[in-house]
């Protein structure tokens, strides 16, 4: 089952934050996060695992709650880089296939 | 960081021909390896899921007689896309996984254009 992902759109001007909600039905055992710019592959920004974990890296942080099913990303202080598609993937176990959510596609304007 | 590559960055065929597709792992051996098809603004949804040695396993409602996985080794998978028609004009990546990471190293991509 393909994880649900909100807002489905952000426009940001640079300096303001965001969050990226992501979602799954389905008991998880991880959440991965992507940046994809428009042509380009997929680029990984991090992965959380099952026990409740928060990581972040610079400005860029996420958070995920394994009993509601849930991760959000955080981006705060956004700069013109930050533009793109953002994908969360789930696994419901270790090494499993990822399943991506249809994405948050995130401009962030002068 | 492990760098995955694929191979053409793009290709035009006609109607009816086969084309393949390579994905390397450069600096890793990559003991599973995954391909996704990605449509104009859709996200990228999984084909099949390659073993190096084994079969492939493929997602619901992918045809695995059409798109052909072989991973005959740690560090390449090739998907061949057999009698490709326009509707199979998609943007095709492979990702790996190294065993040692949860982290999933994805290719470049390759657009395909079937005319």
């Amino acid at each position: 089952q393909q994880p649900v992902q909100s807002p489905q759109a952000v426009i940001l001007r640079e300096g303001e934050d965001a969050v990226i909600n992501c979602s799954s039905s389905k008991a998880l055992y991880s959440v991965h996060w992507y940046r994809q710019k428009h042509g380009e592959a997929p680029v990984f920004l991090m992965i959380l695992l099952k026990g409740g974990e928060q990581k972040g890296h610079e400005k860029i942080s996420a958070s995920f709650n394994e009993k509601k099913q849930q991760s959000s990303l955080y981006l705060t202080a956004s700069q013109l880089s930050y533009s793109g598609t953002y994908f969360c993937g789930t696994e419901s176990t270790s090494y499993d296939k990822v399943i991506f959510g249809p994405g948050t596609s995130l401009s962030v304007i002068p | 960081g492990a760098v995955v590559s694929q191979h053409p960055s793009w290709v035009i065929c006609k109607s009816g021909t086969s084309v393949k597709i390579e994905c390397r792992s450069l600096d890793f051996q990559a003991t599973t390896m995954f391909w996704y098809r990605q449509f104009p603004k859709q996200s990228l949804m999984l084909m099949a899921t390659s073993n190096e040695g084994s079969k492939a396993t493929y997602e619901q409602g992918v045809e695995k007689d059409k798109f052909l996985i072989n991973h005959a080794s740690l560090t390449l998978s090739t998907l061949t896309v057999t009698s490709a028609h326009p509707e199979d004009s998609s943007f095709y990546i492979c990702s790996a996984n190294g065993g040692q990471t949860y982290e999933q190293y994805f290719g470049p991509g390759t657009r395909l254009t079937v005319t």
